[in-house]
């Protein structure tokens, strides 16, 4: 398997402009997990989606994210309007299913710089 | 609020020493402990996971040690390697709303000097 799939793995953007990240998981996972790496904060989980079916959107920062799953193989993330202060990794992942025990599987990230 | 405190931020290990990084959780809901290992410009990768009913698991050179009562975890490296140099990242993870949600610590940089 290919694993977790992340696009683009690098993006530069001005301040105020619109970002979608997207995420293929690994096929015959049901729960996906986007999570943001900066140096600060650290890996904070943003929005899970378990069945395409998003469960838990706590760590969304503002209403300027969204995330949508319209199907099981693709899920995108998206800043509308990008600030500086976005600039980060962003990590896709993906799982068998929703139990504590099951092994996260990482893409390789976004690198996102707002200028 | 951060609920997974780890340390050091940084260790730096001789080669064929031991690595030991820790852990201390503050919500008695966690119910699964991974390590995940993360190289420069890659995604973190499951190392090494315990539950709460063990007291300690062992993968090859790596280990983790859990203490329940004082909710505090450790990952422990045997004959430590310059290919170990990453940073490490403990977490914990619980139940919210039926899904699995993971808290992860600040991370852990390892540098293993030949």
């Amino acid at each position: 398997d290919a694993g977790v799939i992340q696009s683009p793995r690098h993006e530069v953007t001005e301040m105020g402009q619109e970002v979608t990240l997207r995420c293929k998981p690994i096929s015959g996972h049901n729960s996906l997990f986007w999570y943001r790496q900066t140096m600060m904060r650290g890996l904070e989980l943003l929005i899970y989606f378990n069945n395409n079916v998003p469960i838990d959107d706590s760590g969304m920062p503002e209403d300027r994210f969204s995330a949508k799953m319209p199907n099981a193989s693709f899920s995108t993330l998206k800043i509308q309007p990008s600030e500086p202060r976005d600039s980060a990794v962003y990590f896709c992942a993906s799982s068998l299913g929703p139990a504590l025990w099951e092994t996260q599987y990482f893409g390789p990230g976004t690198r996102l710089l707002v200028l | 609020q951060q609920q997974v405190k780890q340390s050091p931020q940084s260790l730096i290990v001789q080669k064929g020493g031991i690595s030991i990084i820790n852990c201390a959780y503050e919500n008695t809901a966690f119910d699964y402990f991974p390590w995940y290992q993360q190289f420069p410009g890659k995604g973190p990768a499951l190392l090494i996971a315990i539950r709460p009913d063990v007291s300690e698991k062992k993968e090859g050179r790596f280990t983790i040690s859990f203490n329940k009562s004082a909710k505090q975890f450790s990952l422990h490296i045997m004959d430590s390697q310059p290919g170990d140099s990453a940073t490490y990242f403990c977490a914990a993870s619980t139940r919210v709303q039926g899904a699995q949600k993971l808290v992860f610590g600040q991370g852990t940089r390892l540098t293993i000097n030949p």
